[in-house]
């Protein structure tokens, strides 16, 4: 069993629609869920980080924790076709350091 | 944010020889490096992981003799591919955590070709 999951997509969503990522993770003891964001040969890139059940809100993202579901998701409102990319979901295990990531959901944003 | 530099960007290198690579966070320090590989429409792979001052820790299957890890201060970690081969082309990226809250930002990555 991975220990994050995600949808590898590609997820479509028309210009201006919300977009919604999900993840679901198998430790119950992880303490930290971050969400990057990673355009083809580039690398990652930090969108925000949650720790608390319930949502946080940056501009047109959202992240929502619930740990008792173990998952966590991203909201992206106002999609734009720059939002195109991989979206990658990692969490931070009771123990370490260490950030274990999930395979990434390609979100592609049409016109 | 915080900003982490990766030196060099991209390297050709032919088989046998060795490269290193350089990881920098510029406004923060970090106690702990993160070493990670991707291949073409693959995830991140963790190779290791680097905190100042002590042995890096590699993950399961990544050879630490081939993979050299170096992190003698707060601000930069080496990695140095040795006796490099074909295969170990790929996208090498680093990344800087903070320690009390434990994000982790990317270096912008080095394209390895090894010919």
């Amino acid at each position: 069993q991975k220990e994050v999951e995600q949808n590898s997509g590609p997820l479509s969503v028309p210009e201006g629609a919300i977009a919604s990522l999900n993840c679901t993770y198998s430790d119950r003891g992880s303490q930290s869920f971050f969400w990057y964001r990673q355009y083809s040969g580039k690398s990652p890139e930090l969108i925000m980080f949650i720790y608390s059940n319930g949502d946080k809100e940056d501009g047109r993202f959202t992240a929502q924790l619930n740990k008792a579901s173990q998952y966590v998701s991203l909201l992206i409102r106002d999609s734009q076709p720059s939002d195109s990319a991989t979206y990658l979901c990692a969490v931070k295990g009771g123990g370490g350091n260490k950030l274990t990531f999930g395979t990434g959901t390609q979100l592609k944003v049409e016109l | 944010g915080a900003v982490v530099s990766q030196h060099p960007s991209w390297v050709i290198c032919k088989s046998g020889t060795s490269v290193k690579i350089e990881c920098r966070s510029l406004d923060f320090q970090a106690t702990t490096m993160f070493w990670y590989r991707q291949f073409p429409k693959q995830s991140l792979m963790l190779m290791a992981t680097s905190n100042e001052g002590s042995k890096a820790t590699y993950e399961q299957g990544v050879e630490k003799d081939k993979f050299l890890i170096n992190h003698a201060s707060l601000t930069l970690s080496t990695l140095t591919v040795t006796s490099a081969h074909p295969e170990d082309s790929s996208f090498y990226i680093c990344s800087a955590s903070r320690q009390v809250t434990y994000e982790q930002y990317f270096g912008p990555g080095t394209r390895l070709t090894v010919t």
